[in-house]
């Protein structure tokens, strides 16, 4: 398995450019995550996926947008960067029952510098 | 809302030395709670876990956690240290629709 992987490593985009930052995982979990890391502020939950066709607004949502068309993938979209969204940007996945919920495994990360 | 306190930003012990992480949470029920090391330039790994039932809670790499609920504490402990432990820690908990809620970080330093 090669768990989650996240494409691509590194990017630097102008103010006003769109991205999408791409999530694949392979665990066959239902729940995915997207998080924004900033010096001294921890993570972030920008968006999350339950399941195909089914996402929510996490603590961080302006400036952004996901989707979630198959299980495997839940790519995130930034329509005008703007220096605010410079940022370390990781993908998470987890498999969530119906009793004790699993934790959740992190991708390596994309960091994105927006000038 | 549940939140997460790591006090201290930045933590330093010797080589050898033993350590302790403070992390504090605000949860009304029994909260789930994890501890993750993130290297530098690298994705966050799963340490530990405490869900249920013994509050000490052994990890990988000879880490574990003591689970206070009087305290609400979750305290990460390493008996000796060892310089490849300098690395960021992470406390986080569980919060309803299964999302987690990070603490700030603790930056680890290892003095040789």
């Amino acid at each position: 398995n090669a768990g989650v992987t996240q494409t691509p490593k590194f990017r630097i985009l102008k103010i006003g450019q769109s991205m999408t930052l791409q999530c694949a995982q392979d665990m066959n979990h239902n729940y995915m995550y997207w998080y924004r890391q900033d010096p001294g502020m921890g993570l972030k939950l920008i968006y999350y996926s339950v399941g195909a066709g089914i996402t929510d607004k996490g603590e961080v949502p302006n400036g952004y947008n996901v989707s979630r068309s198959t299980t495997e993938d839940f790519p995130l979209r930034l329509e005008l960067a703007a220096p605010s969204q410079t940022s370390v940007y990781f993908c998470a996945s987890s498999y969530a029952g119906t009793v004790v919920p699993d934790t959740q495994y992190f991708g390596p990360g994309t960091r994105l510098t927006v000038l | 809302a549940q939140s997460v306190t790591q006090p201290d930003i930045h933590i330093t012990v010797s080589e050898g030395a033993s350590l302790e992480l403070r992390c504090n949470y605000s949860y009304g029920a029994t909260p789930y709670l994890f501890w993750y090391v993130q290297s530098p330039g690298q994705g966050l790994q799963l340490l530990l876990k405490y869900f249920s039932g013994d509050t000490l809670v052994q990890g990988i790499k000879g880490f574990e956690a003591e689970f206070k609920r009087s305290q609400s504490s979750f305290n990460l402990r390493k008996p000796s240290v060892h310089w490849s432990d300098a690395a960021e820690y992470f406390c986080a908990g569980l919060e309803y629709g299964n999302k987690l809620v990070f603490g700030a970080g603790t930056i680890l330093r290892v003095k040789s």
